[in-house]
């Protein structure tokens, strides 16, 4: 089975400041990479997602993450944080074969101070 | 517009009672997916159903039913046998046609036992 791991659990960033949130997933096999985002009283949404092709995949609001295989990590990346980005982000993994559920890290809390 | 539902939003429940989680979809996705929200622990995966009439426990079903009657619904009854049944309860469905395996979730149900 495989398993997800988030080392940043809160994370307290001043405006303007670059993000860079840790994942680290463990599975032999091929998988799909996600990061979803939970803003206050919001839906789980998805922040951007890997699944094949260039390693280095940009999504909404001006994230990325990079996908590094020899190291079995997906880190999210943000160059300049805004309060809005204040959020509880996930990092998340499925397998293409079987129930296709996803496995979460337990999760960061940005908070990000104005 | 297309999207998942859940309710109610809040319910509080007695120790002892069983009560029903509602989650709905007009996506047409076959799969859907119930997870448990704890803090500090991700989201953890209770049961999932890949097609109409045909579902499957998850890492954390103990306590927990469902039924897959309807492909667009997908209730969770919490039994009086969950013996922490506090927390925050997501629905989700995954679209087949997509290769990432990409989930999209509802608002949630926050569930108390009083």
């Amino acid at each position: 089975a495989q398993s997800v791991s988030q080392h940043n659990h809160h994370v307290i960033l001043s405006e303007a400041a670059s993000l860079e949130l840790g994942c680290n997933y463990s599975y032999g096999g091929t998988v799909n990479l996600f990061w979803y985002v939970q803003y206050p009283g919001q839906h789980l949404q998805l922040l951007l997602k890997y699944f094949s092709g260039d390693p280095l995949v940009k999504g909404i609001k001006g994230f990325e993450a990079e996908f590094i295989k020899s190291k079995f990590s997906f880190n999210l990346r943000k160059p300049s944080v805004q309060w809005s980005d204040t959020a509880e982000y996930f990092c998340a993994v499925t397998v293409d074969t079987g129930r296709r559920a996803l496995t979460f890290g337990s999760g960061t809390r940005l908070q990000v101070q104005p | 517009d297309g999207g998942i539902t859940q309710s109610p939003k809040y319910l509080f429940r007695k120790e002892g009672q069983n009560v029903t989680l509602s989650c709905e979809q007009n996506l047409n996705h076959d799969a859907m997916y119930w997870y448990r929200q704890d803090p500090g622990q991700g989201l953890r995966l209770i049961y999932y159903s890949q097609i109409v009439n045909d579902f499957q426990k998850g890492d954390i079903a103990e306590g927990y039913s469902v039924s897959r009657e309807k492909k667009e619904s997908f209730p969770l009854t919490v039994t009086s046998a969950q013996k922490n049944p506090t927390a925050f309860y997501l629905c989700a469905s995954r679209d087949g046609t997509l290769k990432s395996n990409e989930q999209f979730f509802g608002p949630g149900t926050r569930l108390t036992v009083l």
